[in-house]
């Protein structure tokens, strides 16, 4: 596609439903990301992904996040049992090669707001 | 532990003068730094990078500025124009490493 798209744009959940995050990454894409951006910070990492292979998961910050994109496209984000701390902005990001130094080409991300 | 800050949470400049925004980081193993802009709604876009090797990196009206011994670096849009106001985020990482850390942001603001 065109872009890193990310769906729905906004969510609402009460506190204690699950939660799940698309995000449709730039075709042929081979890493993923996805941040958390708390309100007025800047986007925090919570795991990343090559093709299919979830290789870092290092700040995802509980055992409810969950994410999975397993056949190396298309990626969700699931949060279980959703909690206040949880609202934020989830952007998705993906680069064409791996490593950090190629720039990362993001979505314009899901808010969601715990209630 | 923010290892990457950006302490001035807004800036407001003239249409056709210099924006200079700064960030400072803490982590020394930081080799690689990147600059994001941000409009509403939409996600943060790739505007510059720099590598530790090098101390200024220019693309048109951009340059980024490496101070290594004082683990600083700075943003110089040159002359600012309206379309320049968005947010700005400062980012670093390190090696290949997968946890690219971001500052806070500027919120930039260009008066015609």
């Amino acid at each position: 596609g065109a872009g890193v798209s990310q769906s729905p744009r906004y969510k609402v959940a009460k506190r204690g439903q699950d939660v799940a995050l698309r995000c449709d990454p730039i075709s042929g894409h081979v890493s993923l990301f996805w941040y958390q951006q708390a309100l007025g910070q800047g986007p925090e990492f919570l795991t990343y992904f090559q093709n299919e292979a979830q290789l870092d998961k290092s700040g995802l910050p509980s055992d409810r996040f969950f994410a999975e994109r397993p056949e190396g496209s298309v990626s969700t984000l699931k949060i279980q049992r959703t909690q206040q701390e949880d609202s934020a902005v989830y952007l998705c990001a993906s680069s064409q090669m791996t490593g950090l130094n190629e720039k990362l080409f993001f979505g314009s991300g899901t808010q969601l707001s715990v209630l | 532990d923010q290892q990457v800050k950006q302490n001035s949470p807004s800036l407001s400049v003239q249409e056709g003068r210099i924006s200079i925004l700064n960030c400072d980081y803490t982590n020394s193993m930081f080799d690689y730094f990147l600059w994001y802009k941000k409009y509403p709604a939409e996600g943060p876009t790739f505007l510059i990078s720099i590598s530790s090797i090098k101390d200024k990196n220019e693309d048109g009206r951009f340059t980024v500025f490496l101070n290594k011994s004082a683990k600083h670096l700075s943003l110089h849009i040159v002359p600012s124009q309206p379309g320049d106001s968005a947010v700005y985020f400062c980012a670093a990482t390190w090696g290949n490493n997968n946890d690219m850390r971001f500052g806070a942001g500027t919120r930039l603001t260009v008066k015609p």
